[in-house]
């Protein structure tokens, strides 16, 4: 899998956006980018995928790059709940559904 | 649904006793893992299963052994436990697709093993 490269910890105000990068320069072309979070300990939490196109579901919005070498996770509308350790990890579908943690953003939320 | 469960959710075992971790899933899931994850640090895989009866190596595996018997369990062993195998252990399933996104990971709550 192709390293993934995060800053070690973000602040936020409550209500704000949250901005979340990643860079991924060596990514292959059949590698997506996944994003899981982890609030306080508890099992991760898959958040959202994306190959190439931006991405948005209920939880978050994906941007990718145009060369793909680096993404930008969104959170709209942070809430205190949102305060956790995210993970940006690239993987390809082709036979290895293993996922390789790096040490992920803390992101606080501030009130 | 009951998700991914594990069984203790805590453990204190003293050094070179044995015991093992039980994780479940009621989603029909084919594949099932075990992560261990140390203080300040990311989750690293120990070992996996892609189905019934099938276990693979992940890239912590010395120390610790695995079997799937019944699909919807997978159970983690520690035959001679040692401190450098305290830790927070998950354990995670997801279905066997090549579809992005079908083949998420599902996480159970974690187990914290002390070894004293």
């Amino acid at each position: 899998d192709a390293k993934t490269t995060q800053p070690t910890s973000m602040d936020c105000a409550e209500g704000r956006a949250a901005n979340l990068p990643c860079n991924h320069s060596t990514i292959s072309g059949n590698e997506y980018v996944y994003w899981y979070r982890q609030i306080h300990s508890q099992g991760p939490q898959y958040i959202i995928h994306g190959l190439k196109n931006n991405e948005t579901n209920e939880m978050a919005s994906l941007i990718i790059t145009e060369d793909r070498k680096s993404s930008t996770l969104i959170l709209p509308h942070a809430t205190l709940r949102d305060t956790a350790v995210y993970y940006c990890i690239v993987r390809t579908n082709f036979g290895n559904e293993k996922l390789t943690f790096g040490t992920g953003t803390r992101l606080t939320i501030i009130p | 649904n009951a998700g991914v469960t594990q069984t203790p959710k805590f453990r204190v075992l003293k050094t070179g006793q044995s015991m093992t971790l039980l994780c479940a899933q009621d989603m029909n899931h084919e594949y099932m893992y075990w992560y261990r994850q140390d203080p300040g640090m990311g989750l690293r895989l120990i070992h996996y299963s892609v189905g019934e009866g099938t276990t693979a190596k992940g890239e912590v595996p010395d120390g610790y052994n695995v079997s799937r018997l019944k699909k919807q369990n997978f159970l983690l062993g520690l035959e001679s436990a040692a401190p450098s195998q305290t830790s927070v252990y998950f354990c995670a399933s997801s279905y066997r697709t090549w579809v992005a996104g079908e083949n998420e990971q599902f996480f159970g709550p974690g187990t914290r093993l002390t070894v004293l």
